[in-house]
């Protein structure tokens, strides 16, 4: 069975901080995807990571992939409050369409 | 491109009554569509993944006869929740992929309370 583990599951972080937030899975992939979701709507698409080494970034946020270490890592560069949301990451099942999602990482950014 | 649209957004019903749920790609064809379930504060849980014109398929611990899926087309699948039940109360969101794509597109979510 696909495990897909991210931690921290609750970040409280000030503005203007920098932090990375670790998705770990427990199947050979070589895809991941990050999601953001804000309080009652859907998911939003971050980056589709595809390969080994795999580096995206879009603003504060930045994704990579280490597909033989089974871990990605979302780093956040000086946070700002826009931020606070809930971020998952999710990786392809076996049949390699649906996506199995960790448990999400709040953040909330502080002042 | 590559919307997915839900209908409705919310909805409220009466214990024991079905609820039919839309869940539409708007500028592609879908080959496959995903439906999830989401408790409140927790994750996405895969409920059933859907082929336009084939019999979807369940994950283990849902109810086929209790949530049923038709894809009748590439561009529109639909989930009945049938005799609902308070427990039931949860926010559906489906999502959609196209056949050469890596993308699953996610509509925007349907929020279901049952009384």
């Amino acid at each position: 069975e696909l495990k897909v583990e991210q931690n921290p599951l609750f970040l409280s972080m000030q503005e203007g901080k920098n932090y990375t937030i670790y998705c770990n899975y427990s199947t050979t992939s070589d895809r991941l995807y990050w999601y953001r979701q804000d309080p009652g709507k859907s998911l939003e698409s971050l980056f589709v990571l595809l390969s080994n080494g795999a580096v995206k970034q879009e603003g504060r946020l930045m994704a990579s992939l280490d597909t033989k270490a089974r871990l990605s890592t979302l780093h956040i560069t000086a946070a700002v409050h826009d931020l606070s949301a809930t971020y998952f990451c999710a990786v392809p099942s076996n049949s390699g369409y649906a996506l199995n999602f960790g448990k999400g990482t709040s953040l909330l950014v502080t002042p | 491109g590559a919307v997915v649209s839900q209908h409705p957004s919310w909805v409220i019903c009466k214990s024991g009554t079905s609820v039919k749920i839309e869940c539409r790609s708007l500028d592609f064809q879908a080959t496959t569509m995903f439906w999830y379930r989401q408790f409140p504060k927790q994750s996405l849980m895969l409920m059933a993944t859907s082929n336009e014109g084939s019999k979807a398929t369940y994950e283990q611990g849902v109810e086929k006869d209790k949530f049923l899926i038709n894809h009748a087309s590439l561009t529109l699948s639909t989930l009945t929740v049938t005799s609902a039940h308070p427990e039931d109360s949860s926010f559906y969101i489906c999502s959609a992929t196209r056949a050469t794509a890596y993308e699953q597109y996610f509509g925007p979510g349907t929020r279901l309370t049952v009384t």
